[in-house]
């Protein structure tokens, strides 16, 4: 079995501050992981995906996370944070079975609240 | 880019009655579609696969009678929620893959969720 576990379920920083949104695994096998984000009363939005290609992964709005195998870690950063970066961030990984039928395992999510 | 609608946004319907949700991929065909439940402030729980022309499957714990899962074709699936009770309230999502092959390492696309209010 997969899962992930999100440390903090809420996370408030000053704008211009650093974001760091912590995510661990736990995979049997190598894992494909996910980052999205929810905006209120919507779906979710891919930010950035790591799937076994390079470690450290770029994604939308000028966040990324860096795979570390020997931390169980995908952890999100942002070097500068926004007020519209408020929103929940999920982190994800894929179940190991092959094909469209993959499932994705969702974390709790954290709330980032952005502080003028 | 890829997209996932997702029609009602929202509905309030009477205990009793029963409730469809639709999910549409737009410009990609979808052999495979997922729906998930969200609660209040909590993370997404996956309730079933919507397989085209077949079965769904279900997430142990999830009453396939209460919520009928349709996918008739590549770009619709529907998901029926039956006597709805007020604990069925809730902000349900579908999603589907749209890489060709859909592979595990492609990402999902988010219908934007139905807001359901049962009275």
């Amino acid at each position: 079995a997969q899962s992930v576990t999100q440390l903090g379920s809420h996370v408030s920083v000053s704008e211009g501050a650093l974001v760091l949104l912590r995510c661990n695994y736990s995979s049997s096998v190598p894992p494909y992981l996910f980052w999205y984000v929810q905006y209120p009363n919507q779906g979710l939005q891919l930010l950035l995906k790591y799937t076994s290609a390079a470690t450290l992964v770029k994604g939308i709005n000028g966040f990324e996370a860096e795979f570390k195998k020997s931390e169980t870690s995908f952890h999100l950063t942002k070097p500068s944070a926004h007020m519209s970066d408020a929103a929940e961030y999920f982190c994800a990984v894929s179940s190991n079975y092959g094909g469209a039928t993959n499932k994705l395992i969702f974390g709790t999510g954290t709330l980032l609240a952005v502080q003028p | 880019g890829a997209v996932v609608s997702q029609h009602p946004s929202w509905v309030i319907c009477k205990s009793g009655t029963s409730v469809k949700i639709e999910c549409r991929s737009l410009d990609f065909q979808a052999t495979t579609m997922f729906w998930y439940r969200q609660f209040p402030k909590q993370s997404l729980m996956l309730m079933a696969t919507s397989n085209e022309g077949s079965k769904a499957t279900y997430e142990q714990g999830v009453e396939k009678d209460k919520f009928l899962i349709n996918h008739a074709s590549l770009t619709l699936s529907t998901l029926t929620v039956t006597s709805a009770h007020p604990e069925d309230s809730s902000f349900y999502i579908c999603s589907a893959r749209s890489a060709p092959g859909q592979g595990k390492d492609s990402p999902l696309h988010f219908g934007n969720g139905t807001r359901l209010t049962v009275t």
